[in-house]
């Protein structure tokens, strides 16, 4: 069974510029969650998709957006890129709501 | 606002001591999860704790779950190298938005 898959894993950005990130989430998974890792402020949870609706969102300013298609694959946007959205960003899915979501090996963004 | 605290940040250990990670968080929630993370690594699962009293053990790590004290523990016996990574505890607040603690960057020694 195919895992988490995110695409691009590393991307240089300018700042200003807009980058958008794929996550493909295991067969059968309806959720998907997006994370964003930092040094400074560790883990924290962006949003939260299921069957194509967010459910969920963190406190993250509107520059950030995401969506879900038919097939349960989600993107996530960045707009007006700035030095500090640089982070690793982590895409889980999920099944079961009583398991646990497993995740992606990331996307390694670094803005300059 | 919910806070999921974890202790020790750093943990240096000994191989073949025992030693306890503590994650405590602030509101009510019946699903708790521990992940692994080794450097420049994804998360992967290690447990999930759905109700209180809930234990669950995989070689030599033992999670436990006491909703009404809002803690979970991570046991560690007689640690191996092969155990150093940095582990998170996270709360799920509902429909898959977990909070997820510091971290504890554990490093086993000879």
């Amino acid at each position: 069974k195919a895992g988490v898959t995110q695409t691009p894993r590393y991307l240089i950005k300018t700042r200003g510029q807009q980058v958008t990130l794929s996550c493909s989430p295991i067969s059968g998974h309806r959720s998907v969650s997006w994370y964003q890792q930092t040094p400074g402020q560790g883990l924290q949870f962006l949003f939260e998709y299921f069957s194509e609706t967010q459910r969920n969102k963190g406190n993250f300013p509107g520059r950030f957006s995401g969506r879900q298609f038919s097939n349960s694959r989600s993107e996530m946007n960045v707009s007006t890129l700035e030095l500090g959205d640089s982070a690793l960003y982590l895409c889980a899915s999920s099944g079961d709501p009583r398991s646990s979501s497993f995740f992606g090996q990331g996307t390694r963004l670094t803005v300059v | 606002e919910l806070k999921v605290e974890q202790n020790p940040l750093f943990l240096s250990m000994q191989e073949g001591k025992n030693y306890t990670i503590y994650c405590n968080y602030s509101t009510t929630s019946d699903r708790l999860y521990w992940y692994r993370q080794d450097p420049g690594k994804s998360l992967e699962s290690l447990f999930v704790l759905l109700s209180n009293g809930a234990v669950k053990q995989e070689g030599r790590l033992m999670a436990s779950l006491d909703t009404k004290a809002r803690l979970s523990t991570l046991h560690i016996t007689a640690a191996v190298h092969d155990l150093s990574a940095t582990y998170f505890c996270a709360v799920d607040m509902t429909d898959n938005d977990m909070r997820f603690g510091a971290g504890t960057r554990l490093t086993v020694k000879p």
